[in-house]
C-alpha cells in the first residue's frame, strides 16, 4: 500500500539556524505535495506545497524541494525561530487525489 | 475569517454512548473531510465527501457514519462509542482536488 513516511521523529535546531525536514513517499502517481505544521492542541496549519511539475518552490522562509526521481520531498526554514517549534507533517495525493499523511517530526528549537 | 468550526471541542463518553461530532466552514469549498489523529501516528482518513451530496469511505470507516447536511457543513457520528475511538477527530475542506485542506483545531474524544 502507499505510505507517506519522515525520517526522523525529533529535529532539535538552534534559534537562528536553518532547518530541514525530510519526507520519502512510495506512490510514483503522487502529483501533489503538502506541507503542514500543528502546534499543540490546533488543527494542522498549511505551510506550502508543491505539484509534480514543480522541483522547487518556496515561501515566507520556507522552501520545499521535490525529487521525484528518488521519491522524496524536504521543508527547509530558514533562520529558526521558536514559534516554529512544532510538529511538521507532509501528505501526498494517491491515486484519487486524497491526501496520505506522514506520522510527523517533531521540531525543538533550542536558544 | 473563522474558517473550519468544529463542536464540541472536547468530549467524554461511556462505551455503547452515541454522539455526533459536527464541522462547518465557511469558505464555500466543496471537499470536507474526517479525519482521527493517534498519538505518534499521522492524520488518518475516516470519510470524506467530495461534493455536496456524496460521501465515501476513507482508511478507517468501520464505527462510523457521516452526513454532508449540505455544502458547510458535514458530520461525523458514532453510534456505539468503543474505547479504540478515543481520538482527536479533525474536519478538514478544500476548494477541490490538488488545493490545501484547511483543518479545525478538532475534537478531543475520550471514551471510558
Amino acid at each position: 500500500g502507499e505510505s507517506v513516511g519522515l525520517h526522523l521523529p525529533t529535529l532539535s535546531v538552534q534559534e537562528g539556524d536553518n532547518s530541514i525536514i525530510n519526507c520519502a513517499y512510495s506512490n510514483s502517481a503522487s502529483d501533489y505535495f503538502i506541507w503542514y505544521k500543528q502546534e499543540s492542541g490546533k488543527g494542522p496549519q498549511f505551510i506550502i506545497d508543491i505539484r509534480s511539475n514543480m522541483d522547487k518552490r518556496q515561501g515566507q522562509r520556507v522552501t520545499v524541494l521535490l525529487n521525484k526521481t528518488v521519491k522524496h520531498l524536504s521543508l527547509q526554514i530558514a533562520a529558526t525561530q521558536p514559534g516554529d517549534s512544532a510538529v511538521y507533517f507532509c501528505a501526498a495525493s494517491d491515486s484519487w487525489g486524497k491526501l496520505q499523511f506522514g506520522a510527523g517530526t517533531q521540531v525543538v528549537v533550542t536558544p | 475569517n473563522a474558517g473550519v468550526t468544529q463542536t464540541p471541542k472536547f468530549q467524554v463518553l461511556k462505551t455503547g454512548q452515541s454522539m455526533t461530532l459536527q464541522c462547518a466552514q465557511d469558505m464555500n469549498h466543496n471537499s470536507m473531510y474526517w479525519y482521527r489523529q493517534d498519538p505518534g501516528m499521522g492524520l488518518r482518513l475516516i470519510y470524506y465527501s467530495a461534493s455536496e451530496g456524496t460521501t465515501d469511505k476513507g482508511e478507517v470507516p468501520n464505527g462510523y457514519n457521516v452526513s454532508r447536511l449540505n455544502k458547510r457543513e458535514f458530520s461525523l457520528r458514532l453510534e456505539s462509542a468503543a474505547p479504540s475511538q478515543t481520538s482527536v477527530y479533525f474536519c478538514a475542506s478544500r476548494v477541490y482536488s490538488n488545493q490545501p485542506q484547511h483543518f479545525g483545531d478538532g475534537t478531543r474524544l475520550s471514551i471510558l
